[in-house]
């Protein structure tokens, strides 16, 4: 049974340039909720989605924007990148009532603004 | 505002009991988790408390007070592998997951 995986595992990028980040969740889980982890703190959450929608979003501002596909796979894009996007970004996977449930986390991708 | 307090690091000693406090204050409460994340890995499942009192799974143990807004995790037999961070995260009246910094926990021998 597959857990979650993530792609790339590292990046490096500089400042206003974009990238997509990829998750695909845990077999038989159907939303992936995405979050950002600063080197120290608690992960934050970026948003959540479920049936191809973005169901929740935590504060972040609209260079950060995902979609989910029919497989339940999801990206996640940050556009205009800031030197303060670097970070680790998770992506976790959980079957849907509504919350209730366990999230699983994949190894996340560390990515670097330079 | 919403919340959560953790130790930002402990230190124990192999083979001891050691017990990590989270108080939270949150909008709304369905539900308080305990992750493990080992330094650059992702953080993994512990335990989950929505109802008050004691949950126990091997050396973990888990408490929640919903009147008082706390919990802890107890970890019992400390074992080297055991350093890592653990992190407190409380779901809320959206259910959305409010996390704690993370206690940084360094086992002795």
């Amino acid at each position: 049974d597959a857990g979650v995986t993530q792609s790339p595992t590292h990046l490096i990028k500089t400042r206003g340039q974009q990238v997509t980040l990829r998750c695909s969740p845990k077999s038989g889980h159907d939303t992936v909720s995405w979050y950002q982890q600063a080197l120290g703190q608690g992960p934050q959450f970026i948003f959540q989605y479920y049936e191809e929608e973005e169901r929740q979003r935590g504060n972040f501002p609209d260079r950060f924007s995902g979609h989910q596909f029919p497989n339940y796979s999801s990206e996640l894009n940050v556009n205009a990148l800031l030197l303060g996007d670097s970070a680790l970004y998770l992506c976790a996977s959980s079957w849907d009532r509504y919350g209730q449930e366990t999230q699983y986390f994949g190894p996340g991708t560390r990515l670097l603004v330079l | 505002g919403q919340n959560i307090d953790q130790p930002t690091e402990m230190t124990a000693t192999e083979g001891a009991i050691v017990q990590i406090n989270c108080t939270y204050q949150t909008s709304g409460f369905n539900g308080l988790f305990w992750y493990q994340q080992h330094a650059g890995e992702a953080p993994t499942f512990l335990s989950y408390n929505v109802l008050d009192g004691l949950e126990e799974k091997g050396r973990f143990s888990s408490f929640l007070s919903r009147s008082k807004g706390y919990s802890y995790l107890l970890l019992k037999e400390l074992q080297m592998k055991d350093s890592a961070s653990y992190l407190c995260a409380v779901r809320d009246s959206n259910y959305q997951l409010i996390w704690g910094a993370g206690t940084k926990l360094i086992i002795k021998p």
